[in-house]
């Protein structure tokens, strides 16, 4: 199983939006609603932001938004904050009832 | 309070075998799904496999396939990660992950680091 496709670095000002972007296929991402974004900061454990593509687990901002078309899922983070520099990660189950995680991106707040 | 609490780090010589446990508090230990993921220094997130506490059904990704075993003891609310024929590229920390509705991992232990070398 290969890694979904993310892009390695993004990179936003304060208060701007970006998007970050997850391409897998029609086995994993394309197949059902099963896509979920981790924030991992560094020496920590990833945690949950998003889940069943565009869900938000209590306490998560709202400025975290989670969206799918076909086989790319993307992530944007509206008014980008200091503390949004991280690196994120999507994952999907796969028809198969494994998982798949992205290459990860990390996020720069200029 | 609900947490995953995960044993101490290993340093291990290449050939070996190395156990990580799991300890889950706080929640329902059988009606939830165990993952391990598993990060080199540096690198992406990978996932290793899942264990259906309940019934001790298990599935791997096949990068692991005949390498590594998961087990649990509900006694205990523990599961475990066991991973065999070692080398440097298994250098790495080790999470366990609860897996949570259809498809996410919402409750995250704090890592084991796993080091191999000669």
């Amino acid at each position: 199983q290969s890694a979904l496709t993310q892009p390695a670095s993004v990179s936003g000002s304060p208060g701007q939006s970006i998007t970050i972007s997850c391409t897998g296929t029609s086995s994993d991402v394309g197949a059902y609603n099963y896509v979920s974004w981790y924030q991992q900061n560094p020496g920590k454990a990833p945690k949950l932001l998003i889940y069943e593509v565009s869900n938000r687990p209590s306490g998560v901002p709202d400025r975290f938004s989670g969206s799918k078309s076909g086989n790319t899922a993307s992530l944007t983070i509206s008014g980008l904050q200091a503390e949004d520099e991280a690196d994120y990660y999507c994952t999907s189950r796969t028809t198969i009832v494994t998982y798949v995680f992205g290459t990860g991106t990390k996020v720069t707040v200029l | 309070q609900v947490q995953l609490v995960q044993s101490g780090a290993e340093v291990k010589k290449p050939g070996a075998s190395v156990k990580v446990s799991c300890k889950a508090s706080g929640y329902t230990f059988s009606i939830y799904f165990m993952h391990w993921v598993r990060q080199a220094p540096g690198e992406r997130l990978e996932w290793m496999g899942w264990l259906n506490p309940g019934n001790g059904n298990t599935k791997f990704s096949q990068n692991f396939q005949g390498r590594v075993t998961l087990t649990r003891d509900t006694s205990a609310t523990t599961a475990y990660m066991e991973l065999t024929s070692l080398t440097s590229e298994d250098t790495a920390v080790y999470y366990c992950a609860r897996g949570s509705g259809t498809s996410w991992f919402d409750l995250w232990g704090q890592g084991t680091l796993v080091s191999v070398s000669s």
